[in-house]
């Protein structure tokens, strides 16, 4: 069962504008971590959190574990059409041996 | 930098065919996995494997085998294609004991059966 769930399912920005994108767990997250995909690309590792709380930077992109350990949000700051594609958030959660992901979020940067 | 190289980019086969992804990590890696990514359904688990010769079924096993005979390289076997298999699939690696550890991903296998 789908235990990620990602929000929005897409997204449209203006160039330098900010963005937020969610993912959001039914169960306690005992690690999230950000990918990012090209259209028809492989994922590439972005961040990942572990403590409730956390919070890392890199670049212009910032993602956030909330206290509870259910929900993180990644936002960019200031975006680029560097910035489109899809980004997927992917956790294990108690009970599973292994990395289930969300849905995505796509994100599209207009010029 | 870890590299996972997925043998084809693109492929396209017909309904029935025996189908073999291939999939090699250069880091020693002990966990493999195969992944199937589609529109609305996001990345589904097919198989992995945390050891030579070991393998686990993941969330949807159904039509597809695995082989791993070297701890480098995993094989996704689809016994005999058919059109719900069109899909991109995606292999990734880590390493430990620990499920919890980074994935490593391939750049994806783009597959078309007709």
């Amino acid at each position: 069962s789908q235990e990620l769930e990602q929000s929005p399912q897409s997204l449209i920005v203006q160039e330098g504008k900010n963005l937020t994108i969610n993912c959001t767990s039914s169960k306690t997250l005992y690690g999230l971590y950000w990918y990012k995909q090209k259209y028809g690309e492989g994922l590439i590792f972005l961040m990942m959190l572990q403590k409730g709380g956390e919070e890392k930077s890199h670049e212009k992109i910032t993602a956030k574990l909330d206290e509870k350990k259910q929900q993180s949000s990644l936002h960019i700051t200031a975006s680029q059409p560097s910035h489109a594609g899809i980004y997927l958030c992917g956790a294990v959660t108690n009970g599973n041996n292994r990395l289930a992901f969300g849905k995505g979020n796509q994100v599209v940067v207009i010029p | 930098d870890v590299k996972v190289t997925q043998s084809s980019r693109y492929l396209v086969k017909r309904t029935g065919e025996k189908v073999f992804l291939e999939c090699v990590q250069d880091m020693d890696h002990e966990n493999m996995f195969w992944y199937r990514q589609d529109p609305g359904l996001g990345l589904r688990l097919i198989y992995f494997s945390y050891d030579v010769k070991m393998k686990e079924k993941g969330d949807i096993p159904e039509g597809y085998s695995v082989s791993r005979e070297k701890k480098e390289r995993f094989s996704l076997i689809l016994e005999s294609a058919s059109t719900n298999q069109t899909s991109m699939y995606l292999c990734a690696s880590s390493s430990g004991t620990d499920y919890n550890e980074k994935l490593f991903f391939g750049s994806g296998t783009q597959l078309s059966v007709l």
